[in-house]
């Protein structure tokens, strides 16, 4: 069966770095258009980035600035998420999910990880 | 960016009765639009794709309708687990968003 775990959350400090993970299995990974998708604590979703199936076409959400960076390893079946400079709003649970229809961005998401949870606090 | 508001913020009702979300878009997207069902602790769960095709193993308790601007998620008859917060989600433009959520609670 499908299935997404994501790795890598925890406490930083203002201006730190954290990278993210997310180890899938059960479907062909390289097809897949994927995204990271984030809730901060009682908030709603906000999407945050996508990522192609062969990594040549990425989106990210204009709220991030290129502070964060996506990218995937389809050998390894991995996603990450490589997140600078990091604030004190980007604290939430960074899901990763999968779109919708093999090798097509429908830009909805069938199937979502459980989360992991970044804390920005000093 | 499109706006999408849900309404209500909260659903008080009981099991059996008759559930009816809003989501009203600030533009048309057409038909695309997702809900989606989160439980506490949970990660969301695909619901509706399309404004009204429900997705893989969802109960047929659950439909979807509308077009344009305005949307609505239907579940018949409430079951003891359908309460949760119900989201709506556009993927017309980019980029996608969601809306604020409508929470469903038990009476």
């Amino acid at each position: 069966q499908v299935q997404l775990a994501e790795s890598g959350g925890g406490l930083v400090k203002p201006g730190g770095s954290l990278r993210l993970s997310c180890s899938a299995s059960g479907f062909t990974f390289s097809g897949y258009y994927m995204s990271w998708i984030r809730q901060a604590p009682g908030k709603g979703l906000e999407w945050v980035s996508y990522i192609s199936p062969d990594n040549s076409y990425i989106s990210y959400a204009e709220s991030l600035k290129g502070r964060f960076t996506i990218s995937r390893d389809n050998a390894k079946n991995l996603l990450y998420l490589q997140m600078n400079s990091l604030r004190a709003e980007d604290t939430a649970v960074y899901y990763c999910a999968r779109d919708f229809d093999y090798d097509l961005l429908t830009g909805y998401f069938d199937y979502w990880g459980q989360g992991t949870l970044v804390s920005v606090s000093s | 960016e499109i706006v999408l508001t849900q309404s209500p913020a909260t659903l008080s009702l009981s099991p059996g009765e008759r559930a009816t979300f809003s989501c009203r878009a600030s533009q048309s997207i057409s038909n695309y639009l997702a809900w989606y069902q989160q439980k506490p602790g949970q990660a969301p769960r695909l619901l509706i794709h399309d404004a009204s095709n429900r997705a893989t193993g969802i109960p047929a308790r659950f439909s979807g309708s509308g077009s344009g601007t305005d949307f609505t998620l239907t579940i018949s008859s409430l079951e003891p687990e359908d309460f949760a917060v119900y989201y709506c989600q556009q993927r017309s433009n980019w980029p996608q968003t969601f809306g604020q959520g409508t929470k469903l609670e038990i009476k």
